[in-house]
């Protein structure tokens, strides 16, 4: 069975920096099947990346994904406020798995 | 543009039934291109599959859940449904439904195949309690 592992579990980082997110998958997965998930407390979680690197409908450009194999990162390239929130990796193999997350707070 | 609304009980008594309904407004769940799932996440925890179904029907469970879970769709109130039996406190959680877009490798070629969840209902919280 895949085991997704995002690291790090926290990001503390300030408006403006650059954020990279990793998910680890323990064996290869397919990057057709990778997709990465922003969640707001209090909210649902909302896609932002599908197939590894496809930004989702409005999402902007300063989110980017790229992987393959094992080992597929989410960058944020300058923080805004709004993307202080937990963060989730998810592929699809024999059943959807999702990462256990990765929370960037403000520092 | 599509909508997902989680319905059910707030409270459920271990043992029993947690029964809960997903109406979508602003687009059909018949459609061919979509599968539906729900998804569950425990207080302070991350995000578990729970299962899926495409409308004509056929299903795909957690492999944890599996014994426990049934879901089931209605096309003609719009709406897909999850049942969990013999619920414990583990069972708590916020309970979401999604739309997933899915075309396989297979079927859709790798340079085009796909696996994502799109649209997602605000959840609804279920306690499991005496």
């Amino acid at each position: 069975e895949i085991v997704l592992t995002q690291f790090p579990g926290t990001l503390s980082l300030s408006p403006g920096e650059r954020a990279t997110l990793s998910c680890r998958a323990s064996q290869s997965v397919s990057s057709s099947y990778l997709a990465w998930y922003q969640q707001k407390p209090g909210q649902g979680p909302r896609l932002l990346i599908f197939r590894a690197s496809t930004r989702a409908t409005g999402i902007p450009d300063r989110f980017s994904g790229s992987g393959s194999g094992t080992d597929f990162t989410l960058t944020i390239s300058r923080l805004e406020p709004e993307d202080f929130a937990v963060y989730y990796c998810q592929q699809y193999g024999s059943s959807p798995l999702f990462g256990g997350g990765t929370k960037v707070e403000i520092k | 543009q599509l909508q997902l609304q989680e319905s059910g009980p707030g409270l459920v008594k271990p043992s029993e039934t947690l029964s809960l309904a997903c109406t979508a407004s602003g687009a059909s769940i018949s459609s061919s291109s979509y599968y539906w799932g729900w998804i569950r996440q425990p207080p302070g925890k991350g995000l578990e599959w729970i299962g899926s179904i495409y409308y004509l029907g056929s299903t795909y469970y957690n492999s944890s859940l599996k014994s426990r879970v049934t879901i089931s769709i209605d096309t003609s109130k719009n709406e897909f449904s999850l049942k969990l039996n013999s619920v414990t406190a583990a069972d708590t959680a916020m309970y979401y439904c999604a739309r997933i877009q899915y075309c396989s490798i297979t079927g859709c070629s790798e340079t085009y195949s796909y696996y994502y969840m799109d649209v997602w209902g605000k959840g609804t919280a279920v306690t499991v309690s005496s």
